[in-house]
């Protein structure tokens, strides 16, 4: 059975960095595409990073330059290091599993039960 | 504002058939295949449909999905109380080299 589990969320200033963490078991995250998803409190989902099995990773414009996605193999555990958080990054933060059909199509199977974050002072 | 666009709210009584759009373009659905999400109250999303219309294991054939063109839709026959959800399209764009959801459908079970 595939188990994603979150952790690391909470309440943080404006500013501030967080990192989240995503606890795997059932399949190994450094062979398989994973990401993160959120949702916004009233809106809706929002695909916020993604990493390949050779380490490439990819982001929104949104989050560009401010979130990292990374893994370590070891721990068969997933991490997003959110930087000078806004308070517009508040929201439930998922971590999934992305399953590949033929380029580019492509679904989110597995997902955690999320983790909250709140970015205000 | 999502480049795919559904209806904010839907509703329905029990028992009835209620369908939720997702109109696209050529760059992202005219192209691409479509996934559906369910996420239920308080709860993570889930996989409800992927590559247009293939139903993952454990979902009830209540729930059909199909896509034509620039636009694909879900459809709910005999609608349950536990069917009230939000309902999330989702696909690749090509034009913006990225992928995307709709804006979220509620569904409301009267």
């Amino acid at each position: 059975e595939v188990q994603l589990v979150e952790s690391g969320g909470g309440l943080i200033q404006p500013g501030g960095s967080l990192r989240l963490s995503c606890a795997v078991s059932g399949l190994t995250v450094s062979s398989n595409y994973m990401t993160w998803v959120r949702r916004a409190p009233g809106k809706g989902l929002e695909w916020v990073s993604v990493i390949y099995p050779n380490g490439a990773t990819h982001y929104p414009d949104s989050v560009k330059g401010r979130f990292t996605i990374s893994r370590d193999a070891s721990k068969n555990t997933l991490y997003l290091q959110m930087n000078s958080l806004r308070a517009d990054d508040t929201a439930v933060y998922y971590c999934t599993r992305l399953a590949l059909l033929t380029p580019p199509n492509e679904y989110f199977d597995f997902w955690g039960q999320g983790t909250l974050v709140t970015v205000s002072s | 504002q999502s480049v795919l666009t559904q209806p904010p709210s839907a509703s329905g009584t029990p028992g009835q058939r209620v369908t939720i759009s997702c109109s696209g373009s050529s760059s992202n659905i005219g192209r691409n295949s479509v996934n559906w999400y369910q996420q239920l109250p308080g709860t993570a999303p889930k996989l409800l449909f992927y590559n247009n219309d293939q139903r993952p294991s454990g979902v009830p054939d209540r729930f059909s999905a199909s896509k034509s063109g620039t636009s694909a839709s879900l459809a709910i026959s005999g609608l349950q109380s536990e069917d009230e959800a939000d309902y999330y399209c989702a696909t690749w764009d090509d034009n913006l080299g990225t992928r995307m959801f709709g804006g979220g459908t509620k569904l409301t079970v009267l």
